[in-house]
């Protein structure tokens, strides 16, 4: 059974950067989409992104293009969620999630991210 | 960019009752129409895709129905850990890209 496991929370400061990082472990890795998706305190779901690594390109939301950057290590079956120029908007759980038919069937446990100064 | 917009944002609905709990799209979004289920500091939980398919391991008592912009999901008689929130969610093909609804809480009434 594929688990996807999401690295641990974090502390930044405004203007700074964060890497969140979700390795999928225990099944293949490649041919299906993985996402990333945040849910600030008290609020509701937001898709920020995704990649499907057999092809390569990720796509983002249109709200995040030029602040966020998805990639992926398939020799580690890792994918990499970057957000830049944080704000105290931007703290949140961070999910990651495995996409088939158009729906999120798998998630990570969520990595909390805090923009405080 | 497609809104999904979820009513009501709060439903009252005592145990063993019936829940309906629908979803509007601001466009048509064919059948790529999931709703999830969240509790409290856990991750959501995939309940149903393509409109009407039961995700693995959910109960039947969860059901879901609607085409085009309008979407329904029905809980048939409710369980005590079904109070929880919900929402909607669609996708569009490719690239693929998808917005949630702002979902609702289902409590004990």
């Amino acid at each position: 059974q594929v688990q996807l496991v999401q690295s641990g929370s974090e502390v930044k400061k405004p203007g700074s950067s964060v890497k969140v990082a979700c390795k999928a472990s225990g099944g293949t890795f490649s041919g299906y989409t993985l996402v990333w998706v945040r849910q600030a305190p008290g609020q509701g779901l937001e898709w920020l992104g995704g990649v499907t690594p057999v092809f390569g390109s990720p796509n983002y939301a249109q709200k995040f293009q030029g602040r966020v950057s998805i990639t992926t290590d398939e020799s580690t079956t890792t994918t990499y969620m970057e957000l830049s120029s944080l704000t105290s908007e931007d703290t949140a759980v961070y999910y990651c999630a495995k996409a088939v038919w158009g729906a999120f069937n798998l998630w990570g446990q969520g990595t909390m991210l805090t923009v405080s100064s | 960019e497609i809104v999904m917009t979820q009513s009501p944002a709060t439903l009252s609905v005592s145990p063993g009752e019936r829940a309906t709990l629908s979803c509007r799209a601001s466009q048509s979004v064919k059948n790529n129409l999931a709703w999830y289920q969240q509790k409290p500091g856990q991750a959501p939980r995939l309940l149903i895709y393509g409109v009407s398919t039961r995700a693995t391991g959910i109960p039947a008592r969860f059901s879901g129905s609607g085409s085009g912009t309008e979407f329904t999901l029905t809980i048939s008689s409710l369980q005590s850990e079904d109070f929880a929130v919900y929402y909607c969610q669609q996708s569009n093909n490719w690239p693929p890209m998808y917005t949630f609804g702002q979902g609702t809480k289902l409590e004990i009434k």
